[in-house]
């Protein structure tokens, strides 16, 4: 059973122009949401979090938007680069239990030139 | 470099092996969580210690196990191999009371 979704398995963007990464969960214990950034042949590196009682959070060039009625929440990236360029997951936590991530399956982003 | 460092990189065993996976955390951070990314599975969550205790359990085979040793480093165990076991391995560490865990660079397993 997949609680964190991701189903774009991947996106196509200019340089210059708005990423958006979409992702869905299902459980409505989730109370803390986080984006992570992984590079081939290295581990996720963290991006950018928000906590359930937001539903924007901002830094520089990315923001995260938390929708908790829809249970989803997005990931744009402006001005999208070419460094962007990588595989975005989405992760879920239950606070207070662990902490344990809950991974969506992942965006493969392009940024072109 | 996230401060997270996993040995080794590259694993190449055989099918019925035992493999030993070793992790040391961020300088400071008593969490360490336990990753496999297998093609078809996405990143799973196998097992987390805190401070030297098991403090959650994943979807980890019985022929997994893992501890954390005073010093905080963690070693996960894998016995029994089997070809399904290949995959990739990530550690995690975060600080107490925070919810960002911090990744190891993987250490890639191959059963054979």
């Amino acid at each position: 059973d997949q609680q964190v979704k991701q189903n774009s398995p991947s996106l196509s963007v200019q340089e210059g122009r708005i990423s958006i990464l979409n992702c869905d969960y299902t459980n409505s214990m989730f109370d803390y949401f986080l984006w992570y950034k992984k590079y081939p042949a290295e581990g996720p590196t963290f991006l950018i979090s928000i906590s359930s009682i937001k539903d924007k959070n901002e830094d520089g060039r990315f923001t995260v938007f938390l929708n908790k009625s829809a249970k989803h929440l997005s990931l744009h990236i402006v001005p999208s680069q070419p460094g962007d360029s990588a595989v975005y997951f989405c992760a879920a936590i239950i606070t207070g239990g662990g902490n344990k991530l809950t991974f969506g399956t992942g965006t493969q982003l392009k940024v072109e030139l | 470099d996230s401060g997270v460092t996993q040995t080794p990189k590259h694993l190449i065993t055989a099918t019925g092996q035992r493999v030993t996976l070793r992790c040391s955390p961020r300088s400071g951070d008593l969490s360490v969580y336990w990753y496999q990314q297998s093609l078809d599975q996405g990143l799973q969550f196998l097992i987390q210690y805190y401070n030297g205790e098991e403090r959650a359990k994943g979807n980890i085979l019985e022929r997994f196990s893992a501890q954390q040793f005073p010093d905080l480093h963690s070693e996960l165990n894998l016995s029994s191999l089997e070809l399904g076991d290949s995959a990739l391995y990530f550690c995690a560490s975060s600080e107490a009371g925070r919810t960002e865990a911090f990744f190891g660079q993987g250490t890639r397993l191959t059963v054979v």
